[in-house]
């Protein structure tokens, strides 16, 4: 079946430094992929809807310049927290879907634990 | 609006027992889609099931069930003869026309399941 890959699953960075996160689809290619973050004990917040080939469409509330999202091919979106502070540290997450249409199935990476010290 | 609801907030069963985790969503659109996601201590996302609006039909795989019932808005998981390896957060989630493909999920159910 589809498979979404995201590197790396954990990253321990300093405050002040930035941080990427990538997001593969290994095998379909992927015209829209979503990045999610997650609390311990909550639930999944929609962060930014990615484009191939387009910016990226930021849900209410979230800092685009903080939270850089690039989409440049078909297989493959980045997320890179920016100057990043103990408070961004959380689980983050992205998911994959093979077409625009709604109801496509939508499979999720393995995730990535970010901790800021 | 989209919303989805997941009352139960934690479960505790005893391997063998059945259990039931409910769902209920709320749209006014007439199209949507259904989602049922396993996410174990790892972290990572299983998809278990998507379902859409006109699609009434109960399913079964394995020990798995899905009950869908629109006129409840209801969307909800049997697990029968749970086992150990079923502890998780089960996450229900919606998707619909009116808001593109992203998924709105329920706040998640942690399932206990104890030898």
């Amino acid at each position: 079946g589809a498979v979404v890959s995201q590197h790396p699953s954990r990253v321990i960075c300093k405050s002040g430094t930035s941080v990427k996160i990538e997001c593969r689809s290994l095998d379909f290619q992927a015209t829209t992929m979503f990045w999610y973050r997650q609390f311990p004990k909550q639930s999944l917040m929609l962060m930014a809807t990615s484009n191939e080939g387009s910016k990226a469409t930021y849900e209410q509330g979230v800092e685009k310049d903080k939270f850089l999202i690039n989409h440049a091919s078909l297989t493959l979106s980045t997320l890179t927290v920016t100057s990043a502070h103990p408070e961004d540290s959380s689980f983050y997450i992205c998911s994959a879907s093979a077409g625009h249409g709604t109801g496509n199935t939508i499979y999720f990476g393995e995730g990535s634990w970010l901790t800021v010290v | 609006a989209q919303k989805v609801t997941q009352a139960q907030t934690e479960i505790s069963v005893v391997e063998k027992e059945d259990v039931t985790l409910d769902c209920v969503y709320e749209t006014r659109d007439t199209t949507y889609y259904l989602f049922w996601y396993k996410q174990p201590p790892s972290g990572e996302l299983v998809f278990l099931i998507r379902r859409n609006s006109f699609d009434e039909q109960n399913e079964i795989s394995g020990r798995y069930s899905w009950n869908f019932q629109k006129s409840t808005s209801s969307f909800n998981f049997t697990i029968t003869a749970s086992q150990v390896v079923d502890s998780a957060v089960y996450f229900c989630a919606l998707s619909t026309p009116e808001y593109g493909n992203k998924l709105v999920f329920g706040a998640g159910t942690i399932l206990r399941v104890k030898s």
